[in-house]
């Protein structure tokens, strides 16, 4: 079956430093969706990408989509505490709904 | 506008009791999930419901049971609760096209004993 991976598993940076987690699909998608998800709380929904090879920003975070629509990044420019949490891709393929989600990966900022 | 509901919040069971989680969303969604989230292991989808009236599995459906009994609810049935079951459940219902986000609830804390 379709298997989705995000590296790294976990990750503690200084408040200020970027981020990246990175996210790979043993099968080609159709579609790539990356949700938030805060200690304690439920996944929300961030933004969805759908082309070969696009590029989507929201304020400090940049989402791409690889060209071969099998991986994905996630990029946080100048962490803040606010980022704490754990982010996972979700990908879905042909016309099915069902959505396979990465294995997330967990992000610490401290002071 | 409450979204998605669930209940109960936490529950504990002792093994092969059964229980029913609730999931109730007034967003007019046609598609409803029930996924399980283990440490480690990202969410997995347990079953999933496309429209009202059908029923599908996911990738973990062994021990569990679905009713879609309306639009809007979607309930998850453990008939004989085991402690591979210990988990934390979140139910999720989306909107038209298979690319259409999906909306949480707030999840129900499981521990079987």
């Amino acid at each position: 079956g379709q298997q989705v991976m995000q590296i790294p598993q976990y990750q503690h940076v200084q408040e200020g430093e970027d981020f990246t987690t990175y996210c790979n699909s043993s099968t080609t998608l159709s579609n790539i969706q990356w949700y938030k998800q805060r200690p304690g709380g439920h996944p929300v929904f961030l933004i969805q990408l759908v082309k070969s090879g696009e590029v989507k920003k929201q304020k400090r975070l940049t989402f791409q989509f690889g060209e071969a629509k099998k991986n994905s990044s996630l990029h946080i420019t100048a962490t803040q505490t606010t980022d704490v949490g754990t982010y996972f891709c979700a990908g879905n393929t042909g016309t099915a709904s069902k959505l396979t989600f990465g294995t997330g990966t967990r992000l610490q900022v401290t002071l | 506008n409450a979204g998605v509901t669930q209940t109960p919040k936490f529950q504990v069971l002792k093994t092969g009791q059964s229980m029913t989680l609730q999931c109730a969303q007034d967003m007019n969604h046609n598609s409803m999930y029930w996924y399980r989230q283990d440490p480690g292991m990202g969410l997995r989808l347990i079953y999933y419901s496309a429209s009202e009236g059908t029923t599908d599995k996911g990738e973990v459906p062994n021990g569990y049971n679905v009713s879609r009994l309306n639009k809007r609810e979607f309930s998850l049935r453990l008939e004989s609760a085991a402690p591979s079951q210990t988990s934390v459940y979140f139910c999720a219902s989306s909107g038209e096209g298979f690319a259409s986000p999906l909306h949480f609830g707030n999840g129900t804390r499981l521990t079987v004993t």
